[in-house]
Parts: structure tokens; sequence; C-alpha cells
């Protein structure tokens, strides 16, 4: 089955520590793919999107991810987090031309500190 | 711009009981989608609707029905509820155009007794 995955559940680091969260696709063919982020007691928010162009994106608040297509892998990175990071990250894909999004499962991370 | 709002913030139910919960959008946007998050699973799509008068089924339908009368609204029903529906329902909206993000509501979170 077509899928999403996000390769951790639960991620603890101290500040100024670097942030690498995974995710992979299954599906073939073009897609859309994003990372959304859910702070405590809030909505998601969009952190950053690739649709196509540069395999590097740049989002809000300092994170970035890379689009590998020959790895099915859309990983984000931060170089430096802060206690302000901790929250659940969503990768989600659109695999078609409408909206449906298929979320990965989540990561948690918390930023001790 | 109020953005996507939803009704209520929180709801009880008892098994077996109806309701609806209510989504709007103020961005003339044509596609409006439902999620449910459920822990360890993100995001699943139960409906969505691609403009007023066409909905379709997503991941997760049963015991959930939809209508979109009006561009703005997209209310969910719950026709017979269950313990198994507790979960945060989320409201998302977009443009039609692939390279336009979905915009979530705030959510609503349903505990069935």
């Amino acid at each position: 089955a077509q899928s999403v995955s996000q390769h951790n559940h639960h991620v603890i680091l101290s500040e100024a520590a670097s942030l690498e969260l995974g995710c992979n696709y299954s599906y073939g063919g073009t897609v859309n793919l994003f990372w959304y982020v859910q702070y405590p007691g809030q909505h998601l928010q969009l952190l950053l999107k690739y649709f196509s162009g540069d395999p590097l994106v740049k989002g809000i608040k300092g994170f970035e991810a890379e689009f590998i297509k020959s790895k099915f892998s859309f990983n984000l990175r931060k170089p430096s987090v802060q206690w302000s990071d901790t929250a659940e990250y969503f990768c989600a894909v659109n695999p078609d031309s409408w909206g449906k999004l298929q979320f990965g499962a989540g990561t948690q991370v918390v930023v001790t500190p | 711009n109020a953005g996507v709002t939803q009704t209520p913030k929180f709801q009880v139910l008892k098994t077996g009981q109806s309701m609806t919960l209510q989504c709007a959008q103020d961005m003339n946007h044509e596609y409006m989608s439902w999620y449910r998050q459920d822990p360890g699973m993100g995001l699943r799509l139960i409906h969505y609707s691609v403009g007023a008068g066409i909905t379709d089924q997503g991941e997760v339908p049963n015991g959930y029905n939809v209508s979109r009368s009006t561009t703005e609204d997209f209310p969910l029903r719950l026709l017979s509820a269950a313990p198994s529906q507790t979960s945060v329902y989320f409201c998302a909206s977009k443009t039609t155009s692939t390279t336009y993000e979905q915009y979530f509501g705030p959510g609503t979170r349903l505990t069935v007794t």
C-alpha cells in the first residue's frame, strides 16, 4: 500500500543540537511534499513545501528539507534547535492533482533547555 | 480573514448520539476536507469536497456524512457516535491549484463515552 513513513516517533534533544527527521514515501510519479508542525495545543501549521525545482527547500523558523527523488525521501533539518521547537512534526504527501494529503504518523520532538 | 474556523472546540457524546461538527472558511477555497488525528497514526482523511455539491470519501469515511451546499461551509455529521470516533478532528481548505498548501482549522476534540 502507498504510505508515508516517519522514522522516529519520539526525539529528545538539547537546545542548540541539530535536528534531522526522516520521511520516506512510497508513491510513484510526481508528488508534492510538505512538512507541518503542531505546537502543543495548536493546529497544524505549514513549515515548508516542495512542488518542483530546487530540491533543497527552506521554510519558516530556520527549517529546511531536502527532496531526494531516488530515495523517495524528504528529510527535515534544523542546524540548531530551540526550546520553542518542541512540537509534533508531520510529513505529508499530496499524490494527486487535488488536495488529498497522506500524512506520516508524526514525530514528537522535545527540546530540553 | 478568519481563515478556517471550527465549532465546537470540545464535545462529549454518549454512544449512539449524533452531532454535527461545523467548519467554515472565508478564503473562497474550492477544496475542503476533514481529517481525524489519532496518536501514532498522524492525520487520516475522512471526506473531502472539490466544490459546492461535490463530495467524496477519503481513507476512513465509515460513520461520517458530509455535504457541501455552499463554498464556505463543510459540516461533518456523526450519525451514531461510537467510542472509536473519539479523536481530534481537523478541517482544512485550499484552492484547487496544486501549488498551494492546505490551511487547517483549530480542531475539535471529541470524546465518545
